[in-house]
């Protein structure tokens, strides 16, 4: 069945790269999605890729497909505290339009 | 634009009770869905409706049924309560499948004792 894998948690310093990975093993995903859940609020689309991709990039966001190994990589550049959240990757396969989401990973930035 | 609109934001439970909690979304979208939120479980979809009219269970629907009152609301009913529904609860909604994602309410924070 279909199945998101993250890492749970990741620690950076204020100014370094953050690169959050994800697997996924349904090979007929569609697209694919970073979302951003900070503490207490819902989850905030962050951005998203389409299968047929291999990167896309949008100011400090780069995410990295690697379709044959169904590998997800978010990549944020001069990571800020105001980073520190929990981000989730989620598949979407079909045309019902659900999200397979992963278990989150924490990032967590010092100063 | 509200976007997503969730109530009540906090709710406490005993074992056995009975609630609906409440979504509703005034930007037009054709699908909703119900997730449940717990500690390193990433989000699990409890029920989806893909257009008015119609509901699908998701991955964990035992314990739970919805109705989708009209294009805008979409509610989850718990009928009897039970510790193992402490969660948070999650509506999100799209307005068809294909890039774009979700929009996601702020959440209902649930505690059955």
């Amino acid at each position: 069945g279909e199945d998101v894998e993250q890492s749970l948690f990741l620690s950076v310093r204020e100014g370094d790269s953050s690169v959050i990975n994800c697997t996924y093993t349904d090979s007929s995903s569609t697209y694919l999605y970073w979302y951003k859940q900070e503490p207490g609020a819902g989850l905030q689309l962050l951005t998203y890729i389409f299968s047929n991709m291999d990167m896309k990039q949008d100011q400090r966001l780069t995410v990295l497909l690697n379709k044959k190994d169904k590998h997800l990589s978010l990549r944020i550049a001069d990571t800020q505290t105001g980073d520190s959240a929990i981000y989730f990757c989620a598949e979407e396969t079909g045309n019902t339009g659900k999200l397979i989401f992963g278990q989150g990973t924490t990032l967590q930035v010092k100063p | 634009n509200a976007g997503v609109t969730q109530t009540p934001k906090f709710q406490v439970l005993k074992t056995g009770q009975s609630m609906t909690l409440q979504c509703a979304q005034d930007m037009n979208h054709n699908s909703m869905y119900w997730y449940r939120q717990d500690p390193g479980m990433g989000l699990r979809l409890i029920y989806y409706s893909a257009s008015e009219g119609t509901t699908d269970k998701g991955e964990v629907p035992n314990g739970y049924n919805v109705s989708r009152l009209n294009k805008r609301e979409f509610s989850l009913r718990l009928e009897s309560a039970a510790p193992s529904q402490t969660s948070v609860y999650f509506c999100a909604s799209r307005m068809e499948s294909g890039g774009g994602g979700y929009t996601f309410g702020s959440g209902t924070r649930l505690t059955v004792v």
